[in-house]
């Protein structure tokens, strides 16, 4: 089976500029997670989704970070403007029953 | 609220040596909790996981015990191998049996030298 999928791997934009990420969860997954990972820190949850509705954005900057999940399926991530602070990993997981499967992130160095 | 504390690293360990990497946790009702790990260029894997109180998880190796009474849930191996050097992330979810909402704590680093 498939793991979950995410690209890109790796990302460098300069402060002020946009950013997207993607990501294909395990088919079959209806739950995905966006995740944020600072270096030396543990990741932290950014929204879950639950099919194509959000189940939990609480923790979104949401003046700058969007994500959606049109038909259930794939997501995307996006930050607008980033910011310095914004250098991380970005995780995707999916989950069908109570496990989370993650994917190797996409690693954004923003200067 | 929810958190995690697990010991800071980096670990040093030669092969054959006990490792124990600390957790404990904050939270409210029963959460569940796990211990996943992150090899070098990869992305997080579960290693094991424990939904109620006294119950041992176990995976190649590892165990921990869901300690309530202590607030713990600390990683154990009795004999480390190279392949083990990696970074190991302590985590709760709040929902009882579930993976939601999962908590980290901040990881802990274990080098393993032959």
């Amino acid at each position: 089976e498939a793991g979950v999928a995410q690209s890109p791997r790796y990302k460098i934009i300069e402060k002020r500029q946009s950013v997207a990420f993607w990501c294909n969860p395990i088919s079959g997954h209806a739950t995905l997670y966006w995740y944020q990972q600072i270096l030396g820190q543990g990741p932290k949850l950014l929204i879950q989704f639950q099919n194509n509705g959000v189940v939990d954005d609480s923790q979104l900057p949401k003046d700058r970070f969007s994500a959606e999940r049109l038909k259930g399926v794939d997501s995307t991530l996006k930050i607008q403007p980033a910011k310095l602070e914004d250098s991380a990993v970005y995780l995707c997981a999916s989950s069908l029953h109570n496990e989370q499967f993650f994917g190797p992130g996409t690693r954004l160095t923003v200067l | 609220g929810n958190s995690v504390t697990q010991m800071e690293g980096p670990v040093t360990l030669s092969e054959e040596a006990f490792l124990t990497i600390n957790c404990t946790y904050t939270a409210t009702g029963y959460p569940s909790l796990f211990w996943y790990v992150q090899y070098p260029g990869e992305g997080l894997q579960l290693l094991l996981k424990a939904t109620k109180a006294d119950d041992k998880g176990s995976n190649k190796g590892f165990e921990a015990t869901y300690r309530k009474e202590t607030t713990s849930f600390h990683l154990e191996k009795g004999s480390v191998q190279v392949s083990d050097s990696a970074v190991y992330f302590c985590a709760l979810s709040p929902t009882q049996g579930g993976s939601e909402k999962l908590v980290f704590g901040k990881g802990t680093k274990l080098t393993v030298n032959p």
